[in-house]
């Protein structure tokens, strides 16, 4: 079964920890995306790659940090530097040529 | 300047009738254009997609492509309550690291019995 899996689907975080979200694709995809979204909102790119080892900062990415050491994982850590890092994050794959992305379910970050 | 940008609504629409939303671009090198609709609390899937001018229907949606422009929109026939949802424009730029797959803020949509 092809697909995009984030995890975990919710995660809670005291102030001043980082945290790693994970995002596995098996669809062959070369591209990955992570995207930021806040209640009422649309997307906020954070960071996206387009091939192992190389990845390119988005309109947000402060606060976050990513690797990109296998085709198919694309784990984002959110530092202690993101200051209101309460938000729904969004995991997106895609083939190369600017077809259409796949989203992951999503992972619902709190901080308490 | 956004980079996309779409009325964020409400657009109340009665069922059976006709949802219009728009999206502007700034970027002309622009390529690709996509719409996904999102329910509340899931993640977004896809609609439609469109790449050259003009318009391209697929059963009650027909995405809308100007260039020259700079606007792409998407019409939706015979509006049912299932329809409400916030539908969002994504649009790719092609970069030499990359293509940044950029959304809009989102229109939401609702469709009234």
């Amino acid at each position: 079964d092809g697909g995009i899996t984030q995890s975990p689907k919710y995660l809670f975080r005291k102030e001043g920890q980082n945290v790693t979200l994970s995002c596995e694709q098996n669809l062959n995809h070369d591209a990955m995306y992570w995207y930021r979204q806040d209640p009422g909102q649309g997307l906020r790119l954070i960071y996206y790659s387009q091939i192992v080892n190389d990845f390119q900062k988005g309109d947000i990415a402060e606060g976050y940090s990513v690797s990109r050491e296998k085709k198919e994982s694309f784990p984002l850590t959110v530092t202690s530097a993101q200051k209101n890092p309460t938000a729904f994050y969004l995991c997106a794959s895609r083939n190369e040529g600017g077809t259409e992305a796949f989203f992951g379910q999503g992972t619902r970050l709190t901080v308490v | 300047q956004k980079e996309v940008e779409q009325n964020s609504g409400p657009l109340s629409v009665p069922e059976g009738a006709i949802a219009s939303l728009n999206c502007t671009y700034s970027d002309r090198v622009s390529q690709s254009f996509f719409w996904y609709r999102q329910y509340s609390g899931k993640s977004p899937e896809l609609i439609m997609s469109i790449y050259s001018n003009g318009d391209k229907e697929d059963g009650r949606f027909t995405a809308q492509l100007n260039k020259a422009s700079q606007y792409v929109s998407l019409l939706i026939r015979d509006s049912q309550p299932s329809d409400s949802a916030t539908y969002l424009c994504a649009v790719n730029i092609w970069r030499a690291a990359g293509n940044k797959l950029t959304f809009g803020g989102g229109t939401r949509v609702l469709v009234k019995p």
